[in-house]
């Protein structure tokens, strides 16, 4: 049980597009979901969390306008990444909680972003 | 502002050794204190968690853990590894009211055979 999934697993394109991530909880209800960002070799910052139903929370630094989340359902979350530039490449991983889960958070595979 | 330190960025272990990897973390209140682990080319997993309770704490493939709240520390153990060990292993914290996961920089683990 508890399982994350991720899509696209890799995505590439061009400078100045957008990209669209999505993140399922696939066999529970995800009552808060969490988007991070790994960089090689580093750990996983927190970009902002999202509550069904509601906006979502960024972290301080992150761009709201430039990293758009919409949680719409307690089973998706989409991240979309606007007019993507090649320091947006990355690694993107989503993770989902529930409100009897004490915290813990169940991650996805992740999404590896690439911006030529 | 809260935070997680792991103190060991690198380790080299030969099979059979064991291990302790440290975490400390800064944050007076009550918290829960998690294990995550990341095989190569694979997405985090749990290794083991504390809520409350017992602050020993065993975890899947053998691993266990030890609160010490004196110390603000949750340094995780294993006492032989094996080659499959070969991981990053993140710390991670977050205050009991909370979601908001704050994780250490993690741990490479090497084990040669």
């Amino acid at each position: 049980g508890a399982v994350v999934s991720q899509h696209p697993s890799w995505v590439i394109c061009k400078s100045g597009t957008s990209v669209k991530i999505e993140c399922r909880s696939l066999d529970f209800q995800a009552t808060t979901m969490f988007w991070y960002r790994q960089f090689p070799k580093q750990s996983l910052m927190l970009m902002a969390t999202s509550n069904e139903g509601s906006k979502a929370t960024y972290e301080q630094g992150v761009e709201k306008d430039k990293f758009l989340i919409n949680h719409a359902s307690l089973t998706l979350s989409t991240l979309t990444v606007t007019s993507a530039h090649p320091e947006d490449s990355s690694f993107y991983i989503c993770s989902a909680g529930t409100s009897g889960s004490f915290g813990e958070q169940f991650f996805g595979p992740g999404t590896r972003l690439t911006v030529l | 502002a809260q935070s997680v330190s792991q103190h060991n960025h690198h380790v080299i272990l030969s099979e059979a050794a064991s291990l302790e990897l440290g975490c400390n973390y800064s944050y007076g209140g009550t918290v829960n204190l998690f294990w995550y682990v990341q095989y190569p080319g694979q997405h985090l997993q749990l290794l083991l968690k504390y809520f409350s309770g017992d602050p020993l704490v065993k975890g899947i493939k053998g691993f266990e853990a030890e609160f010490i709240k004196s110390k603000f520390s949750f340094n995780l153990r294993k006492p032989s590894v094996q080659w499959s060990d070969t991981a990053e292993y993140f710390c991670a914290v977050n205050e009991y009211s909370s979601y908001k996961l704050i994780f250490g920089s993690g741990t490479r683990l090497l084990v040669r055979p």
